[in-house]
């Protein structure tokens, strides 16, 4: 049930661009995306509620796709402070209410 | 307060012992998580209230951990019977309403079972 994110590490240049996957094997309500960094909280990136949708800000954009299986997060022109480990997250419902379940973690290392 | 805190913000303690971890959530969030993060890994839910509805209290590890929330507010988590697998970082969450909002999360802490 937990999402699946690929790659699960991924090391890049300054000025490159990754690209990083979360799947499901079922329709998600909803997907966010965090970014947390090393011996710190995670930080809130953004959150995509529609199959097809597709939002960004600065150069850190995502899309879900329309079956609301699979959403992938796009940093372009990396920078040093893009570092850190991202999740993707989303609600299930659960025994009359909700839990919260994070995807596996991709591990980002943008280096100088 | 401007953010989500949380306290102690380290604690050890030796195997067996009872710990009790608090968070305060930022004024006027009606939601409130409890996750665990293992060295290295990644995060576990642990359970969520949402204003004054009954938590689903599944995803506790096991009957050791209890959670509760006073008054809508404040929320803390107690672990009783300590072991060394409980070691990890506790991370509090709170947002404006239901799991679609952003979660603001508190700075965690540090729990080291000896």
């Amino acid at each position: 049930q937990q999402p699946v994110q690929s790659p699960q590490a991924v090391i890049l240049r300054e000025g490159e661009d990754a690209v990083i996957n979360c799947s499901s094997s079922k329709a998600l309500y909803s997907v966010h995306w965090y970014r947390q960094k090393h011996g710190e909280a995670p930080v809130f990136l953004m959150i995509l509620l529609k199959g097809g949708e597709q939002k960004g800000h600065d150069k850190i954009s995502a899309s879900f796709n329309e079956k609301k299986q699979q959403s992938s997060l796009y940093l372009t022109a990396s920078q040093l402070s893009y570092s850190g480990t991202y999740f993707c997250g989303t609600e299930a419902p659960s025994s009359g209410t909700y839990k919260y379940i994070f995807g596996t973690g991709t591990r980002l290392k943008v280096l100088a | 307060g401007a953010g989500v805190s949380q306290s102690p913000s380290n604690k050890v303690t030796e195997k067996g012992k009872d710990v009790e971890l608090r968070c305060d959530p930022i004024s006027g969030h009606t939601a409130l998580y409890w996750y665990r993060q293992s060295l290295g890994q990644g995060l576990e839910f642990l359970i969520y209230f949402q204003g004054n509805s009954a938590p689903d209290k599944s995803g506790l590890p096991s009957d050791r951990f209890s959670a509760e929330r006073t008054g809508g507010s404040v929320s803390t988590l107690t672990i009783q019977r300590t072991q060394q697998e409980d070691s990890a970082v506790y991370l509090c969450a709170s947002s404006r309403g239901t799991a679609y909002n952003e979660q603001f999360f508190g700075p965690g802490t540090r729990l080291t079972v000896l």
